[in-house]
């Protein structure tokens, strides 16, 4: 059980292009999502938190009007890169934890990996 | 906000040697401690996890030690094997909040 997957796992995309990943739990109801960033070699960074049905709550550093959070429904969340740029290129996960579960625990999907040209 | 540090950063045993990667948190309230394997390219899967509740955790050859006091916590890999070979990361959070990662630990595992 507690199975998250991602959709696309690799995107290549020109610089200057949005780009949508999805992320979806397969077999449990997701009350929070949460998105990262994981640089070659570093850490998993958060970058926002997501509850279904309200807005998502961004890290600092993190602009909301660049990467767009959509939780909408249980099972879903989707981040949109917008006028992505070189820089944005990273591997992006996301994670999901369920009430019904133990919180605390977050299941993580197979990440996207994003290339911008 | 809360900051965990990971140490070693790297780490090399001999197979069928133990090793053990420690962590130190910062904020007294955190109360979940979760350990992560990364293998390259894939994602983070959960290994173990101990709430601040208990002391120790066991699973089979990996184990969990949380000291609150001391605001560290440890993972203990014993037999270790070439297929443990990986990143580690160590984790905190409090009531079910956001994860706090440490920087990661690359063990390898020689045979």
């Amino acid at each position: 059980g507690a199975v998250v997957s991602q959709h696309p796992s690799r995107v290549i995309c020109k610089s200057g292009t949005s780009v949508k990943i999805e992320c979806r739990s397969l077999d449990f109801q997701a009350t929070t999502m949460f998105w990262y960033r994981q640089f070659p070699k570093q850490s998993l960074m958060l970058m926002a938190t997501s509850n279904e049905g309200s807005k998502a709550t961004y890290e600092q550093g993190v602009e909301k009007d660049k990467f767009l959070i959509n939780h909408a429904s249980l099972t879903l969340s989707t981040l949109t890169v917008t006028s992505a740029h070189p820089e944005d290129s990273s591997f992006y996960i996301c994670s999901a934890s369920s009430r019904a579960t133990a919180k605390e625990t977050q299941y993580f999907g197979p990440g996207t990996r994003l290339l911008v040209l | 906000g809360e900051n965990v540090e990971q140490h070693p950063s790297t780490l090399s045993v001999q197979e069928g040697d133990s090793a053990v990667i420690k962590c130190t948190y910062s904020d007294s309230a955190s109360n979940y401690f979760p350990w992560y394997k990364q293998e390259l390219g894939k994602r983070p899967q959960l290994i173990i996890d101990i709430r601040s509740n208990v002391g120790e955790k066991k699973d089979q050859r990996i184990a969990v030690t949380l000291n609150k006091t001391a605001k560290h916590f440890s993972l203990h890999i014993t037999e270790t094997q070439p297929e443990d070979s990986a990143v580690y990361f160590c984790a905190a959070s409090k009531y079910g909040n956001k994860l706090v990662f440490g920087a990661g630990t690359i063990l390898r595992v020689k045979s």
